[in-house]
């Protein structure tokens, strides 16, 4: 099993705040990806990075994968209600072998 | 444009008997996969399929079954439910040479 470990687990902040997820390992996967999980609803994937260092923009989220490609970071630029909801990262380590990280569940409050 | 369904949304049952959860997806997507969701665990892989008739273990597979005749269906059955088996189970399925999963909406399951 390869630990996926997710930091915070749990965050609420304010709408308009500025925040970022943790998303660490001791294993080194080939890409990372980040999906959002909505009450009742599977998870959507949000963005796939694949080199280590690289950067992704996805309108207010920027998600950058590390240099080692052991761990990752999800940040979001001024906050909306919009945005809450669980955030999932999942390390690829083969063609059909995604390790889920344990979640972190974002708040926004208007 | 039904995408990957699952059924049922919800079932409560009791120790010691059976289940099915069924998956259908209509993009024929080969790979398909079932995952179990519980808190502080994320999602699990329980098992997934490549193809029909090519099935694999994930990290949880004790006290599940699955098979792939046809390549839409899914099913994932617990032969004897106890009650560490309840859960929140997804279903998801995958191109061959694609990344993303796409997930079905879920099926929570309550073994009392």
């Amino acid at each position: 099993t390869q630990l996926l470990e997710q930091s915070p687990q749990f965050l609420s902040i304010q709408e308009g705040e500025n925040l970022t997820v943790y998303c660490n390992s001791s294993s080194v996967f080939s890409s990372l990806q980040w999906y959002r999980q909505e009450p009742g609803e599977g998870p959507v994937l949000l963005v796939t990075v694949v080199t280590g260092g690289e950067v992704k923009k996805l309108k207010r989220l920027t998600f950058q994968f590390g240099d080692a490609r052991k761990d990752s970071s999800l940040h979001i630029t001024a906050a909306q209600p919009g945005d809450t909801g669980l955030y999932l990262c999942a390390g690829v380590a083969g063609a059909n072998n995604l390790f889920f990280g344990t979640g972190t569940r974002l708040t926004v409050i208007p | 444009d039904a995408g990957i369904t699952q059924s049922p949304r919800y079932k409560i049952t009791e120790t010691g008997r059976q289940v099915t959860l069924m998956c259908h997806q209509t993009w024929s997507h080969s790979y398909m996969f079932w995952y179990r969701q519980d808190l502080g665990h994320g999602l699990r892989l329980i098992y997934y399929s490549a193809a029909a008739d090519i099935t694999d273990k994930g990290e949880v597979p004790d006290g599940y079954v699955v098979s792939r005749s046809k390549t839409e269906n899914f099913p994932l059955t617990l032969e004897s439910a106890t009650r560490s088996q309840t859960s929140v189970y997804f279903c998801a399925s995958k191109r061959r040479r694609g990344r993303e999963l796409f997930f079905g909406e879920g099926s929570r399951l309550t073994v009392l």
